[in-house]
C-alpha cells in the first residue's frame, strides 16, 4: 500500500523559533498534499492544500505567513511553523493524494507532535 | 465544513460486529463516502469508501442507503485493536478533493 512518512515524529522547540516538518510520499507521486492540525481530544482540521510547483491554498483562518508550505517535488512537501509559540503546540498530520489513483483516496502520514516551550 | 454527523461514542463486545452509523444528508450525487480510523496519536488509516453500491474489503463493509443520505460501516468481528476514532468523510468533489473531518465516533471494543 501507499506509504507517507513524516519527519520528525516529535519536536520540542523554544518559543520564537521556526520548525520545519517534512512530508514524503514513499512509493507514489503526489501532485497534491494536505496539511492538518489536531489539538488534544479534537478532530483533524484541514490547514492547507499543497500543490507541486505552485503556491499552497490555505483554509479560512489559517495564517499563510505563519505556516509556510513548500511542495518542491512530487514526493515532498514541507510545513514550516515560523516564530512558534506555545499555542502552536499540536499534532500536525500530512496526507498525500495518489495522482494515479482513480478514486483519489488520501494516504496519511504518522503525524508530528510539536511542543513549543 | 464537515458534512457528516456521527454519534460521539459506541461500545462493542469483542468478537461481535460493530455497526457505526453516519448521516450525510446533504451529499451530492458525485461525492464519495470515505471511512478512516485513527488510533491514538497516529495518522488516520484508510478503511473503505463508496459511491452508491455497498462495498466490502478485508477490513470492513460499507452499506450506503439507496438515497445516499446515510451509511453504516460494519466491522464484522471487532477486536480490541479496533478501538479507535472512526471518521466518516464526504469527499468534496471539487477543489482538489479535500477531506473535511467531522468529530467522528470513538469505538470502544471491550473484552
Amino acid at each position: 500500500g501507499a506509504v507517507v512518512s513524516q519527519h520528525p515524529s516529535r519536536v520540542i522547540c523554544k518559543s520564537g523559533t521556526s520548525v520545519k516538518i517534512e512530508c514524503r510520499s514513499l512509493d507514489f507521486q503526489a501532485t497534491t498534499m494536505f496539511w492538518y492540525r489536531q489539538f488534544p481530544k479534537q478532530s483533524l482540521m484541514l490547514m492547507a492544500t499543497s500543490n507541486e510547483g505552485s503556491k499552497a491554498t490555505y483554509e479560512q483562518g489559517v495564517e499563510k505567513d505563519k505556516f509556510l508550505i513548500n511542495h518542491a517535488s512530487l514526493t515532498l512537501s514541507t510545513l514550516t511553523v515560523t516564530s512558534a509559540h506555545p499555542e502552536d503546540s499540536s499534532f500536525y498530520i500530512c496526507s498525500a493524494r495518489d495522482a494515479s489513483g482513480g478514486d483519489n483516496e488520501q494516504f496519511f502520514g504518522p503525524g508530528t507532535r510539536l511542543t513549543v516551550l | 465544513d464537515a458534512k457528516t454527523t456521527q454519534p460521539p461514542s459506541m461500545d462493542c463486545a469483542e468478537g461481535r460486529a460493530a455497526n457505526l452509523p453516519c448521516n450525510h444528508s446533504t451529499i451530492s450525487g458525485n461525492e464519495y463516502v470515505y471511512w478512516y480510523r485513527q488510533i491514538h496519536s497516529q495518522g488516520p488509516q484508510y478503511i473503505i469508501h463508496g459511491l452508491k453500491n455497498n462495498e466490502t474489503n478485508e477490513m470492513a463493509s460499507l452499506i450506503i442507503t439507496e438515497d445516499r443520505k446515510s451509511s453504516t460501516l460494519i466491522l464484522p468481528h471487532a477486536t480490541l485493536r479496533d478501538t479507535a476514532v472512526y471518521y466518516c468523510i464526504v469527499r468534496v468533489s471539487y477543489n482538489f478533493n479535500k477531506f473535511y473531518f467531522g468529530s467522528g465516533t470513538k469505538l470502544n471494543v471491550k473484552p
